[in-house]
């Protein structure tokens, strides 16, 4: 069976400190991986998805980036946080040819 | 644009008290339309995946429905266990959808014992 795993689960950074998210997918191999941002424990924002290594595909201008160095491993991360990137960072994964994508636990952020 | 709304933001129902979910969806060339589980602080749990209009799945006291402009989940008998957020989401053809979901904003749903 396929389990996703994200660290930390809980971070607290002052603005304008760097940021490192990761992501691993166990279980499956060349999966689609995906990064969302969700604000206010409500709708999800897509942030980042990548098809394959060194693959990504921005949804929306901000202060992050994604990297995905390795087939399961995929990495969030900024250079100078804002406090408007405080939210719940979530990593999904999915078949490269289907459309269903699952969750993996999240990571809350708070910049303080 | 692709568009996702759900209704009621907020639900609360007495444990026994059965009710619906709604999701309305514009998109065009509907390729999926999903259904998830969200409890407070956690990831969202992938609950049902529908493709066409007329097709219902269903798992325990949950069955999903869907038709051309919107898609219920209907609760029979909540459990206070099943208290959650639920989220719909949505996916249009690849073409132009790409990898993308659409996501509603959730319904909050409360079960009293």
């Amino acid at each position: 069976s396929q389990t996703i795993h994200q660290w930390p689960a809980t971070l607290v950074q002052p603005v304008g400190s760097p940021l490192s998210l990761e992501c691993t997918v166990e279980g499956t191999s060349n999966p689609n991986l995906y990064w969302y941002r969700q604000a206010a424990g409500r709708g999800l924002q897509l942030l980042f998805y990548s098809v394959g290594i060194g693959q990504i595909s921005s949804e929306v201008p901000q202060n992050l980036s994604a990297s995905r160095p390795q087939d399961r491993q995929f990495i969030l991360s900024s250079k100078k946080l804002l406090l408007s990137d405080s939210g719940f960072y979530l990593c999904a994964w999915s078949r490269g040819s289907q459309e269903t994508q699952y969750f993996g636990p999240g990571t809350r952020l708070l910049v303080l | 644009e692709d568009q996702v709304t759900q209704s009621p933001e907020a639900l609360r129902l007495q444990e026994g008290e059965s009710s619906s979910l709604n999701c309305s969806y514009t998109v065009s060339g509907l390729r999926g339309l999903f259904w998830y589980r969200q409890d407070p602080g956690k990831g969202p749990e992938f609950l049902f995946t529908l493709y066409s209009a007329g097709e219902e799945k269903e798992k325990e006291r949950l069955k999903a429905t869907l038709t051309k402009k919107e898609s219920f989940l209907h609760i029979t008998a909540p459990k206070p266990e099943d208290s959650a957020t639920y989220l719909c989401a949505a996916t249009g053809p690849r073409e132009t959808s790409g990898s993308r979901l659409t996501f509603g904003e959730g319904t909050q749903l409360t079960v009293n014992p």
